[in-house]
């Protein structure tokens, strides 16, 4: 069964400031994508990842992906509070179309 | 162009009522997925349709649960005889084509509540 666990779970975050949300699988995977959810609203997707060493950037958030490492990356710069939401990675098995999402990252960026 | 929508937005029932959820996919998509969430969960995968079919209804919690698909389009979701533990939001989405890229488009969701 594949897994996917995200961390933190938690990010309480000054605006301005540099982090990076991880989420690590456990399976062969040749998808990643990473969502953003704002409180009461979809999901929205972020980034589709395909490759190994695949990094893709939209403002000041960049993904990337590690296949060997069965490790995506989500990294904040400067962040700024319209960043708050959380943010899902899901995983999808090689040649499956079910994803397995993590429970999530909670961000919230302070002024 | 329209995106995934959801009817309805919110559903509060009474344990052991049943409901019906609906999802309207994007138009020309051919795959089409329910999910669960629950309170500050990540998604539960329920089911997936490819064209009318269900070939994969792995997710389905129990018995209770069934869905359908017509004409290649809406979709529904049917809760028997609820229980407080399905409280959740149910989520569908939809994509052109499972496989490949396969990006998900997602509905806002219907808010489950039973009392």
């Amino acid at each position: 069964e594949l897994k996917v666990e995200q961390n933190p779970l938690f990010l309480s975050m000054q605006e301005g400031k540099n982090y990076t949300i991880y989420c690590n699988y456990s399976t062969t995977s040749d998808r990643l994508y990473w969502y953003r959810q704002d409180p009461g609203k979809s999901l929205e997707s972020l980034f589709v990842l395909l490759s190994n060493g695949a990094v893709k950037q939209e403002g000041r958030l960049m993904a990337s992906l590690d296949t060997k490492a069965r490790l995506s990356t989500l990294h904040i710069t400067a962040a700024v509070h319209d960043l708050s939401a959380t943010y899902f990675c899901a995983v999808a098995p090689r040649g499956n179309y079910k994803l397995t999402f993590g429970k999530g990252t909670l961000l919230t960026v302070n002024p | 162009g329209a995106g995934v929508s959801q009817s309805p937005s919110n559903k509060v029932t009474e344990k052991g009522k049943d409901v019906e959820l609906r999802c309207d996919p994007i138009s020309g998509h051919t795959a089409l997925y329910w999910y669960r969430q629950r309170l500050g969960q990540g998604l539960e995968f329920l089911i997936y349709f490819q064209g009318n079919s269900a070939p994969d209804k792995s997710g389905l919690p129990s018995d209770r649960f069934s869905a359908e698909r017509t004409g290649e389009s809406v979709s529904t979701l049917t809760i028997q005889r609820t229980q407080q533990e399905d409280s959740a939001v149910y989520l569908c989405a939809s994509s052109e084509l499972a496989g490949g890229i396969n990006e998900q488009y997602f509905g806002p969701g219907t808010r489950l509540t039973v009392t």
